[in-house]
């Protein structure tokens, strides 16, 4: 059975760093595309980063030198090291698997149940 | 980046009744298209992927049509379980982009 947990989210000030971490099961984050999905307060989905088989990523320009995406192809463990914060990145932030079909992420199958981040002082 | 624009953004139905929801790209996707549902405090659920492909587990009162740049997210019997935000989302390129949800309200 496919599960991932998110956790490391929490309260933090403008400018300061967090990182995310998904633990996985059920499949391994080698075969798959892996990516972080946001969502604001009262807010639609937002796409954050993949990773893809073999090591690329890709970001939404907002995040773009501020975040990255890894995993540990060992634990079968997915990150997203966040700095330099500032208060729109505030929100839910989801791990979001999604079959390795084609160029970009397909579709998102399995999405875990979250980790919430706030950026303020 | 593309643009997907839902509408309506929220609708008032009954169990029983036949609900369409609509999604537009601001250009071809082909059928690089998935819907979403999501209830209040929980994680966005898969429904239909590739335009038109029911995804696994979900009811076959759902159903997916379109290509190119329009969409359209059909139930084909409102159940109360069904009541919730439906989110469109592209596949084509990146950033990957959803729409801005469409509110199912009884």
């Amino acid at each position: 059975e496919v599960q991932v947990v998110e956790s490391g989210g929490g309260l933090i000030q403008p400018g300061g760093s967090l990182r995310l971490s998904c633990e996985t099961s059920g499949f391994s984050v080698s075969s798959d595309y892996l990516s972080w999905v946001r969502q604001a307060p009262g807010k639609g989905p937002e796409w954050v980063a993949v990773i893809y088989t073999g090591g690329r990523t890709d970001y939404v320009e907002s995040v773009k030198g501020r975040f990255t995406i890894s995993t540990d192809s060992s634990i079968n463990m997915l990150y997203l090291q966040m700095d330099s914060l500032r208060g729109d990145d505030t929100a839910m932030y989801f791990c979001a698997r999604a079959p390795a079909i084609g160029f970009t992420p397909y579709y998102f199958d399995f999405l875990g149940q979250g980790t919430l981040v706030t950026v303020s002082s | 980046d593309i643009q997907m624009t839902q509408s309506p953004s929220s609708l008032s139905a009954s169990v029983g009744d036949r609900v369409t929801i609509t999604c537009r790209a601001s250009k071809n996707i082909m059928q690089h298209l998935n819907w979403y549902q999501q209830k209040p405090g929980k994680t966005p659920k898969l429904l239909i992927y590739g335009a038109s492909s029911l995804q696994s587990g979900v009811p076959s009162r759902f159903s997916g049509s379109g290509s190119g740049t329009d969409f359209t997210l059909t139930i084909s019997s409102l159940q109360s379980e069904d009541f919730a935000t439906y989110y469109c989302q592209e596949s084509l390129s990146i950033p990957l982009t959803f729409g801005g949800g469409t509110k199912v309200e009884i």
